[in-house]
Parts: C-alpha cells; structure tokens; sequence
C-alpha cells in the first residue's frame, strides 16, 4: 500500500471549512483513499473514500488531484466536536487498515 | 443495532503477567481485527481472525496471540507482559474480504503494564 503524508497538526475556526491534505505520490492505478478520524478515548471512524471522482457525503467532500498523487478532506463547517485525529489511508479495496500519525484537527471557538 | 464491544474498558497489570482482552463484533460481522494504539502513535495492526482462523498477522511477537469464537467474538491474549505493551488495543469488525471503508471499531481497552 502507498505510503501518505499529512501534516501533524491544524487549527480551525469553527464554522468555518476544515481543509486536510494528504500526499500520497506513490499511488497506484487499483489504490482507494480512505479517510477515518478517531475523536479522543474513542476507536477510528470510515468518513469517506473515493478512486478518481470527487466524492461527498452526510460527513465530509473528498477532492483527489487529477494525477491522484494528493487528495484534500474538507470539513465544510467545521464545529468543536470535529476536533480529532484525521488518518488519511491508501489501500486496495481488500486487506486491512494500515495507520499513519494522521492530522490532529483543533476547532476552536 | 449494537456496534462493536470491548471490555474490559481499563486494565491495569504487573510486569511479567498475562493478559486477556475481549471483543463482541457488530451484528452482521464474522470478521475481527486487532490493533494496538500506544499514545501518540496511530492504531498498529496485529491480526484478524475470520472462521476462527487467524488470517493475516502484523509485525508483532509470538507474545501476542488471539481466539475467535463460533460466535465471531474473539479475545486478544498478551503474555509476559512487558511495559512498552502499555496502550489502547482496538477491535474492529468487518466482512470477510471488506474494502476500507466497511470496518467498525471499539472505543478500544486502555492497557496499563505497571
């Protein structure tokens, strides 16, 4: 599997977008781009996935560059209970979840 | 509809000694995969186990064994315990051969070696 890239940490005001990027220059043509966030004291959670195409859910917009070497999670109004940790992972469709230290995401006030 | 159960929810051990761990998967879900999260880091994966077999296994010591039960419910085993073992172990539950995005996780057993 790819190996990603994502800055430590960020800040947010809240009410405004959240914008996660991920590097993932190694891709391959088959690899998937999971997102999972992990709130403090509790077990990761799926938010969205996407191959190509732009994706959007009840929870958040995926956008992956053309080349697919990056791809951004956008939070669109982010609120204080979005502060987590966001893992960016790429994997083919099957076998497990690999983790990086991810992105800790601090809303603020 | 239940997701995925962990318990004990904290544990506190002494060097040297034995460990079990126990996790309930999602209804539905036949497959179950261990991880274990020390502060900091992210989630490191040690196993799954599907048809009571263990399928796939990370990069972790024969220390680290598990079980899963006809009911899918399985138990992580840690012997010998060392402090540097001292960290959240997750379960998740999936389908067997499930893409990223079908995994369910614990809120995890917080495990202090002391």
């Amino acid at each position: 599997d790819a190996k990603t890239t994502q800055p430590p940490s960020m800040d947010c005001a809240e009410g405004r977008a959240a914008n996660l990027p991920c590097n993932h220059s190694t891709i391959s043509g088959n690899e998937y781009v999971y997102w999972y966030r992990q709130i403090h004291s509790q077990g990761p959670q799926y938010i969205i996935h996407g191959l190509k195409n732009n994706e959007t859910n009840e929870m958040a917009s995926l956008i992956i560059t053309e080349d697919r070497k990056s791809s951004t999670l956008i939070l669109p109004h982010a609120t204080l209970r979005d502060t987590a940790v966001y893992y960016c992972i790429v994997k083919t469709g099957q076998g497990n979840l690999i983790f990086g230290k991810g992105t800790k995401l601090s809303v603020k006030p | 509809d239940a997701g995925v159960t962990q318990s004990p929810t904290h544990l506190i051990k002494t060097r040297g000694q034995q460990v079990t761990l126990r996790c309930s998967p999602k209804s539905g879900h036949d497959t179950v995969s261990w991880y274990q999260q020390a502060l900091g880091q992210g989630p490191q994966f040690i196993f799954q186990y599907y048809e009571e077999e263990e399928r796939q296994r990370g990069n972790f010591p024969d220390r680290f064994s598990g079980h899963q039960f006809p009911n899918y419910s399985s138990e992580l085993n840690v012997n010998a315990l060392l402090l540097g073992d001292s960290a959240l172990y997750l379960c998740a539950s999936s389908l067997p051969f499930a893409s990223g995005s079908g995994y369910t996780f614990g809120s995890g057993t917080r495990l202090t070696v002391v």
